[in-house]
Protein backbone atom coordinates (compact mmCIF):
# COMPACT_ATOMS: atom_id res chain seq x y z
CA UNK A 1 0.00 0.00 0.00
CA UNK A 2 0.74 3.76 -0.08
CA UNK A 3 2.03 3.80 -3.76
CA UNK A 4 2.70 7.52 -5.04
CA UNK A 5 3.45 7.89 -8.86
CA UNK A 6 4.48 10.80 -10.60
CA UNK A 7 4.34 11.42 -14.29
CA UNK A 8 6.01 11.91 -16.45
CA UNK A 9 9.71 10.83 -15.16
CA UNK A 10 11.49 12.51 -17.47
CA UNK A 11 10.93 16.25 -19.44
CA UNK A 12 12.97 18.18 -21.63
CA UNK A 13 11.57 21.61 -22.65
CA UNK A 14 12.41 24.23 -24.46
CA UNK A 15 13.21 27.55 -21.73
CA UNK A 16 9.98 30.11 -21.82
CA UNK A 17 7.60 26.86 -22.02
CA UNK A 18 5.32 25.17 -19.42
CA UNK A 19 5.51 22.04 -18.24
CA UNK A 20 2.78 19.87 -15.78
CA UNK A 21 3.63 17.78 -13.50
CA UNK A 22 1.21 15.09 -11.73
CA UNK A 23 1.38 13.64 -8.59
CA UNK A 24 -1.25 10.25 -7.72
CA UNK A 25 -1.84 8.58 -4.50
CA UNK A 26 -2.86 5.17 -6.15
CA UNK A 27 -4.39 3.48 -3.26
CA UNK A 28 -4.87 5.91 -0.73
CA UNK A 29 -6.73 9.57 -0.24
CA UNK A 30 -4.32 12.03 0.66
CA UNK A 31 -5.85 15.60 1.94
CA UNK A 32 -2.19 17.25 1.54
CA UNK A 33 0.68 16.45 -1.05
CA UNK A 34 3.96 18.10 -0.74
CA UNK A 35 5.84 19.69 -3.75
CA UNK A 36 10.09 19.11 -3.32
CA UNK A 37 12.68 20.14 -5.59
CA UNK A 38 16.26 18.37 -4.94
CA UNK A 39 19.39 19.87 -6.63
CA UNK A 40 22.55 17.02 -7.50
CA UNK A 41 24.18 16.07 -4.71
CA UNK A 42 21.34 18.15 -2.06
CA UNK A 43 18.83 17.37 0.26
CA UNK A 44 15.26 17.63 -0.29
CA UNK A 45 13.73 21.64 -0.18
CA UNK A 46 10.27 21.68 0.35
CA UNK A 47 8.59 24.25 -2.25
CA UNK A 48 5.16 24.29 -1.44
CA UNK A 49 2.29 21.82 0.33
CA UNK A 50 -0.74 21.35 -1.79
CA UNK A 51 -4.06 20.96 0.18
CA UNK A 52 -7.01 19.42 -1.46
CA UNK A 53 -10.02 22.05 -2.32
CA UNK A 54 -7.92 25.00 -1.22
CA UNK A 55 -4.73 27.07 -2.14
CA UNK A 56 -1.30 26.06 -1.81
CA UNK A 57 1.02 27.23 0.67
CA UNK A 58 4.23 27.80 -0.33
CA UNK A 59 7.40 28.16 1.12
CA UNK A 60 9.59 31.12 1.21
CA UNK A 61 11.31 32.32 -1.72
CA UNK A 62 9.59 29.79 -4.02
CA UNK A 63 7.52 31.94 -6.33
CA UNK A 64 3.96 30.74 -6.52
CA UNK A 65 2.95 32.45 -10.02
CA UNK A 66 6.11 30.56 -11.75
CA UNK A 67 4.34 27.07 -9.90
CA UNK A 68 1.24 26.65 -10.06
CA UNK A 69 -0.05 23.91 -8.42
CA UNK A 70 -3.78 22.35 -8.38
CA UNK A 71 -4.97 19.96 -5.83
CA UNK A 72 -8.21 18.99 -7.64
CA UNK A 73 -9.04 15.43 -6.18
CA UNK A 74 -7.93 13.41 -2.77
CA UNK A 75 -5.52 11.76 -5.47
CA UNK A 76 -4.16 14.34 -8.19
CA UNK A 77 -1.72 16.96 -7.48
CA UNK A 78 -0.04 18.48 -10.31
CA UNK A 79 3.28 21.20 -10.50
CA UNK A 80 3.13 23.48 -13.67
CA UNK A 81 6.46 25.11 -14.34
CA UNK A 82 5.25 28.33 -16.10
CA UNK A 83 7.96 30.05 -18.48
CA UNK A 84 10.71 27.31 -17.79
CA UNK A 85 14.28 28.80 -17.79
CA UNK A 86 17.73 26.67 -17.64
CA UNK A 87 17.91 27.51 -13.93
CA UNK A 88 14.78 25.21 -13.12
CA UNK A 89 15.90 22.30 -14.19
CA UNK A 90 15.72 19.92 -11.35
CA UNK A 91 14.74 17.00 -10.20
CA UNK A 92 11.01 17.28 -8.90
CA UNK A 93 9.26 14.73 -6.24
CA UNK A 94 5.85 15.00 -4.77
CA UNK A 95 4.83 13.42 -1.58
CA UNK A 96 1.62 12.03 -0.31
CA UNK A 97 0.44 11.45 3.54
CA UNK A 98 -2.80 8.78 3.58
CA UNK A 99 -5.15 10.95 5.50
CA UNK A 100 -4.58 10.63 8.82
CA UNK A 101 -1.56 9.05 8.78
CA UNK A 102 2.18 10.95 9.19
CA UNK A 103 3.87 8.45 7.37
CA UNK A 104 4.93 10.32 3.85
CA UNK A 105 5.68 8.53 0.57
CA UNK A 106 7.20 9.55 -2.05
CA UNK A 107 6.76 9.59 -5.69
CA UNK A 108 9.62 8.29 -8.21
CA UNK A 109 10.12 11.86 -9.11
CA UNK A 110 10.34 14.08 -12.60
CA UNK A 111 13.72 14.77 -14.08
CA UNK A 112 13.02 18.58 -15.80
CA UNK A 113 15.67 19.77 -18.32
CA UNK A 114 15.30 23.09 -19.69
CA UNK A 115 17.40 23.63 -22.56
CA UNK B 1 10.59 26.88 13.04
CA UNK B 2 12.60 23.54 12.94
CA UNK B 3 16.04 23.09 11.99
CA UNK B 4 17.35 19.61 11.48
CA UNK B 5 21.43 18.86 11.37
CA UNK B 6 22.79 15.66 10.45
CA UNK B 7 26.04 14.30 10.62
CA UNK B 8 28.20 13.07 9.49
CA UNK B 9 28.24 14.12 5.87
CA UNK B 10 29.43 11.07 4.28
CA UNK B 11 30.56 7.59 6.02
CA UNK B 12 32.29 4.74 4.56
CA UNK B 13 32.20 1.31 6.34
CA UNK B 14 33.77 -2.10 5.30
CA UNK B 15 31.13 -4.86 5.09
CA UNK B 16 30.05 -6.05 7.91
CA UNK B 17 30.53 -3.09 10.25
CA UNK B 18 28.00 -1.03 11.89
CA UNK B 19 27.11 2.72 10.61
CA UNK B 20 25.56 5.39 12.94
CA UNK B 21 24.32 8.47 11.34
CA UNK B 22 23.39 11.64 14.08
CA UNK B 23 20.57 14.04 13.80
CA UNK B 24 19.73 16.83 15.97
CA UNK B 25 16.25 18.94 15.72
CA UNK B 26 15.50 22.31 17.48
CA UNK B 27 12.08 21.93 17.71
CA UNK B 28 10.78 20.63 21.20
CA UNK B 29 7.13 20.10 19.86
CA UNK B 30 8.37 17.44 16.62
CA UNK B 31 7.32 14.15 17.49
CA UNK B 32 7.65 12.28 14.56
CA UNK B 33 11.17 11.88 13.28
CA UNK B 34 11.82 9.05 9.91
CA UNK B 35 14.87 8.19 7.62
CA UNK B 36 14.34 7.94 4.47
CA UNK B 37 17.29 6.11 1.94
CA UNK B 38 17.55 7.67 -1.47
CA UNK B 39 19.57 5.62 -4.43
CA UNK B 40 20.89 7.96 -7.11
CA UNK B 41 17.93 8.94 -9.23
CA UNK B 42 15.58 7.37 -7.44
CA UNK B 43 12.51 8.54 -4.96
CA UNK B 44 12.58 8.45 -0.80
CA UNK B 45 12.05 5.39 0.88
CA UNK B 46 11.27 5.22 4.46
CA UNK B 47 13.34 3.15 6.48
CA UNK B 48 12.32 3.34 9.53
CA UNK B 49 10.69 6.08 11.43
CA UNK B 50 9.72 6.71 15.66
CA UNK B 51 7.70 8.43 17.52
CA UNK B 52 8.33 10.69 20.48
CA UNK B 53 6.70 8.25 23.29
CA UNK B 54 9.23 5.73 22.36
CA UNK B 55 12.97 6.05 22.50
CA UNK B 56 14.52 2.80 20.37
CA UNK B 57 12.67 0.58 17.24
CA UNK B 58 14.04 -2.02 15.45
CA UNK B 59 13.78 -3.54 11.97
CA UNK B 60 16.06 -6.26 11.54
CA UNK B 61 19.42 -4.63 10.81
CA UNK B 62 17.96 -0.84 11.18
CA UNK B 63 17.62 0.81 14.38
CA UNK B 64 16.80 4.42 15.29
CA UNK B 65 17.27 6.17 18.84
CA UNK B 66 15.59 9.24 19.92
CA UNK B 67 16.76 11.03 22.70
CA UNK B 68 14.12 13.99 23.62
CA UNK B 69 16.06 15.42 26.36
CA UNK B 70 19.09 16.10 24.15
CA UNK B 71 16.43 16.46 21.19
CA UNK B 72 18.63 14.11 19.17
CA UNK B 73 18.12 10.77 17.09
CA UNK B 74 20.29 8.05 15.12
CA UNK B 75 19.92 5.51 12.86
CA UNK B 76 21.65 2.33 13.48
CA UNK B 77 22.81 -0.08 10.24
CA UNK B 78 24.14 -3.09 11.58
CA UNK B 79 26.05 -5.73 9.47
CA UNK B 80 26.44 -3.46 6.57
CA UNK B 81 26.09 -4.76 3.10
CA UNK B 82 27.18 -2.88 -0.08
CA UNK B 83 23.24 -2.82 -1.45
CA UNK B 84 22.93 -0.53 1.92
CA UNK B 85 25.18 2.41 0.50
CA UNK B 86 23.14 5.22 -1.02
CA UNK B 87 22.17 8.94 0.90
CA UNK B 88 20.61 8.78 4.00
CA UNK B 89 18.10 11.48 4.96
CA UNK B 90 16.55 12.19 8.95
CA UNK B 91 13.67 14.41 8.81
CA UNK B 92 11.57 15.89 11.39
CA UNK B 93 7.66 16.95 12.12
CA UNK B 94 5.43 18.34 14.28
CA UNK B 95 3.37 15.02 13.42
CA UNK B 96 0.10 16.72 12.81
CA UNK B 97 -1.26 15.62 9.80
CA UNK B 98 -0.47 17.48 7.16
CA UNK B 99 2.93 19.20 8.89
CA UNK B 100 5.68 19.14 6.77
CA UNK B 101 8.84 17.59 7.05
CA UNK B 102 12.25 19.78 7.34
CA UNK B 103 15.33 17.09 6.01
CA UNK B 104 18.88 16.79 7.34
CA UNK B 105 21.50 17.99 4.72
CA UNK B 106 21.69 14.01 4.23
CA UNK B 107 24.80 11.16 4.55
CA UNK B 108 26.58 9.81 1.77
CA UNK B 109 26.86 6.17 2.81
CA UNK B 110 29.55 3.96 1.10
CA UNK B 111 29.76 0.13 2.01
CA UNK B 112 33.16 -1.11 0.57
CA UNK B 113 33.34 -4.84 0.05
Amino acid sequence: GAVVSQHPSRVICKSGTSVKIECRSLDFQATTMFWYRQFPKQSLMLMATSNEGSKATYEQGVEKDKFLINHASLTLSTLTVTSAHPEDSSFYICSASETGVDREYFGPGTRLTVT
Amino acid sequence: GENVEQHPSTLSVQEGDSAVIKCTYSDSASNYFPWYKQELGKRPQLIIDIRSNVGEKKDQRIAVTLNKTAKHFSLHITETQPEDSAVYFCAATPGEYGNKLVFGAGTILRVKS
